[in-house]
């Protein structure tokens, strides 16, 4: 059952270009999103968080959108650079069910010179 | 500090063979995690620990059995590999503070089934 469906699947981008990513949730009880960054070869690591009291959060180049009435969230990287190619997943959390992960299937950038 | 850390960052294996990885984590975490990630297919759970003592079944526990030795450890055991075991294994350790539930991720075991 794929509860958090992500979209793309892969994604190239031109240097300074904006890379966007898209995730999209069915259980409403999820109260916690994070995206994870993965280098090839590396385990995953938090990059930024959303709590779906507020519409938006930057840090630094990354921004996350959440919608909570379409039960959408994304990741949007500013002036991308060659050094942001990874995988990256959104995950999300029922935080009054345990910290048990549900992440999406990954998107794997590459951003071109 | 090291963080978490994961022995044996490669296997091969041979269809009915067992083994056991290990995970270890100096951060005083109270849960621990396994994951495997096969392309397509994200990061899917296996088994938690949220706390020393305890256990419980993720997503794909079949085939699958893990051992929450103390605070710091958490195997995971395969008694009977299969190719569908094929992938790559995580180990994550997390502990809530505050607002956070940030999950911390060794580097892997890359294990292939043949």
């Amino acid at each position: 059952q794929q509860q958090v469906k992500q979209s793309p699947q892969s994604l190239i981008v031109q240097k300074g270009g904006i890379s966007i990513i898209n995730c999209a949730y069915e259980n409403t009880a999820f109260d916690y999103f994070p995206w994870y960054q993965q280098f090839p070869g590396k385990g995953p690591a938090l990059l930024i968080a959303i709590r779906p009291d507020v519409s938006e959060k930057k840090e630094g180049r990354f921004t996350i959108s959440f919608n909570k009435s379409a039960k959408q969230f994304s990741l949007h990287i500013m002036d991308s650079q060659p050094g942001d190619s990874a995988t990256y997943f959104c995950a999300a959390i029922d935080t009054g069910g345990g910290n048990k992960l549900t992440f999406g299937t990954g998107t794997q950038l590459k951003v071109e010179l | 500090n090291a963080g978490v850390t994961q022995t044996p960052k490669f296997q091969v294996l041979k269809t009915g063979q067992s083994m056991t990885l290990q995970c270890a984590q100096d951060m005083n975490h109270n849960s621990m995690y396994w994951y495997r990630q096969d392309p397509g297919m994200g990061l899917r759970l296996i088994y938690y620990s949220a706390s020393e003592g305890t256990t419980d079944k993720g997503e794909v526990p079949n085939g699958y059995n893990v051992s929450r030795l103390n605070k710091r450890e958490f195997s995971l055991r395969l008694e009977s590999a299969a190719p569908s075991q094929t992938s790559v294994y995580f180990c994550a350790s997390s502990e809530r503070e505050g607002f956070s539930y940030e999950q911390y991720f060794g580097p892997g075991t890359r294990l292939t089934v043949t």
